[in-house]
């Protein structure tokens, strides 16, 4: 199936811990996003890669780091957890990244305890 | 940088009734203006745009408008059916490379559809 699939689907973690949360679209598109969703719902772009290269880092705290070793990937890795980054995350991808449809993955639900 | 306010936050409606979404949004340069939806638990998906050579665009049961000059959007609904029910988010941005394509989300409007 073309799409965007993120892993895992959910994660439970301890404040402190650090975790990592994988992205991949088969979709050829060039630009990937990270989005977080919190409690009441507010969607926020985090980062943006096209081609492989940060266009967009949104005033994000630097112990989140995206990495991207490819077009058709975009990970995120969180350091020192936090009880406020307990939220959904949502990968996608547009094709050139330039007002476009965005296509988004199924969310990673994160909880920090 | 861009503000979208997105109005109301909840609306509530009766099966076969038209629902209104309202969005503003603060930069006078964006030209693309999409709507998704989110249906509870699920991923948003994208369900009508508009950018900012037209006025408004139909597709089916939902419509988009928007006035340049007033520099807000709207969602209608039409006919609506319960499996409208769920969250509906306009957004905004502007073309251009780097850190000028950044689409900002309104907060959402949780529409139910009433049987």
């Amino acid at each position: 199936d073309t799409a965007v699939s993120q892993t895992p689907k959910y994660l439970v973690t301890q404040m402190g811990n650090d975790k990592s949360i994988k992205c991949e679209q088969n979709l050829g598109h060039d630009t990937m996003y990270w989005y977080k969703q919190d409690s009441k719902k507010f969607l926020k772009i985090m980062f943006s890669y096209n081609n492989k290269e940060l266009i967009i880092n949104e005033t994000v705290p630097n112990r989140f780091s995206p990495k991207s070793p490819d077009k058709a990937h975009l990970n995120l890795h969180i350091n020192s957890l936090e009880l406020g980054d307990s939220a959904v995350y949502f990968c996608a991808s547009s094709p050139t990244g330039v007002n476009e449809k965005l296509f988004f993955g199924s969310g990673t639900q994160l909880s920090v305890l | 940088g861009e503000n979208v306010e997105q109005h109301p936050s909840t609306l509530s409606v009766q099966e076969g009734d038209s629902a209104v979404i309202k969005c503003t949004y603060s930069d006078s340069a964006s030209n693309y203006f999409p709507w998704y939806k989110q249906e509870l638990g699920k991923r948003p998906q994208l369900i009508i745009d508009i950018r900012s050579n037209v006025g408004e665009k139909k597709d089916q049961r939902i419509a988009v408008t928007l006035n340049k000059t007033a520099k807000h959007f709207s969602l209608h609904i039409t006919e609506t059916q319960p499996e409208d029910s769920a969250v509906y988010f306009c957004a905004a941005s502007k073309g251009g490379g780097g850190s000028n394509y950044k689409l900002t989300f309104g907060k959402g409007t949780l529409l139910t559809v009433n049987p």
